[in-house]
């Protein structure tokens, strides 16, 4: 079964990067069927797409957050990575990973998200 | 950028009874379109994919139809473990972008 598990800290302050990883079980990141999202979702609103990373370290990313997010993925550690510069008070959200399918685009499989507050 | 509009924003429906939701984009996705549905404190979970195809272990009272830019979800008699909220998602190729409804939440009338 395919299993998706966020990581990383709760608390980032103003200005600072926040960074995230998943890490996938169940499935392997070199597969080349799938892409590998990340999601957010501010507290009590909707869902946006940050972006994806392929199993060759190519990324697509939301035109809106293009500027201050580096997605990257390690196939040897079936982990791949979030990181956020510059954040404010409005990149407070719960941030989920999820497996974005190559030749769809639907998400299938989700991580249970993580809560990133950002906060001095 | 593709806008995708869902209404109502709540539902209120009785036990047993049929709900129907709608979905319209900013412009034609052909099927591109996913619906989840996302209970307090949970990770959206797939119902649907390709606007019609229920994923694995989708119970068949849930259905779904449209294409081009119009989109509905239907739950044929609501269950107690249907409330939560319903989301949409358009899926393009190119350029790659995911673009998410603003949710319906449906609950117990």
């Amino acid at each position: 079964q395919v299993q998706l598990q966020e990581s990383g800290p709760g608390l980032v302050k103003p200005s600072e990067t926040l960074s995230l990883t998943c890490t996938v079980s169940g499935a392997s990141l070199t597969s080349g069927r799938y892409y590998w999202s990340w999601i957010r979702q501010p507290a009590g609103e909707g869902l946006e797409w940050i972006g994806r990373v392929f199993t060759n370290g190519s990324s697509d990313l939301n035109a809106s957050l293009k500027s201050r997010v580096t997605l990257s993925i390690e196939t040897s550690k079936n982990q791949f990575s979030l990181r956020l510069t510059s954040v404010t008070a409005a990149d407070t959200a719960i941030y989920y990973c999820a497996r974005d399918r190559v030749v769809a685009g639907y998400f299938d499989y989700w991580g249970q998200g993580a809560l990133v507050t950002v906060s001095s | 950028e593709r806008v995708m509009t869902q209404s109502p924003a709540t539902l209120s429906v009785s036990l047993g009874e049929g709900a129907t939701l709608s979905c319209k984009a900013s412009e034609n996705i052909n099927s591109n379109l996913a619906w989840y549905q996302q209970k307090p404190g949970q990770a959206p979970r797939l119902l649907i994919y390709g606007a019609f195809t229920r994923a694995t272990g989708i119970p068949d009272r849930f259905s779904a139809s449209g294409s081009g830019t119009e989109f509905t979800l239907t739950i044929s008699s609501l269950q107690s473990e249907d409330v939560g909220i319903y989301y949409c998602q358009q899926y393009s190729y190119w350029p790659p972008s995911r673009t998410f409804g603003q949710g319906t939440r449906v609950d117990i009338k």
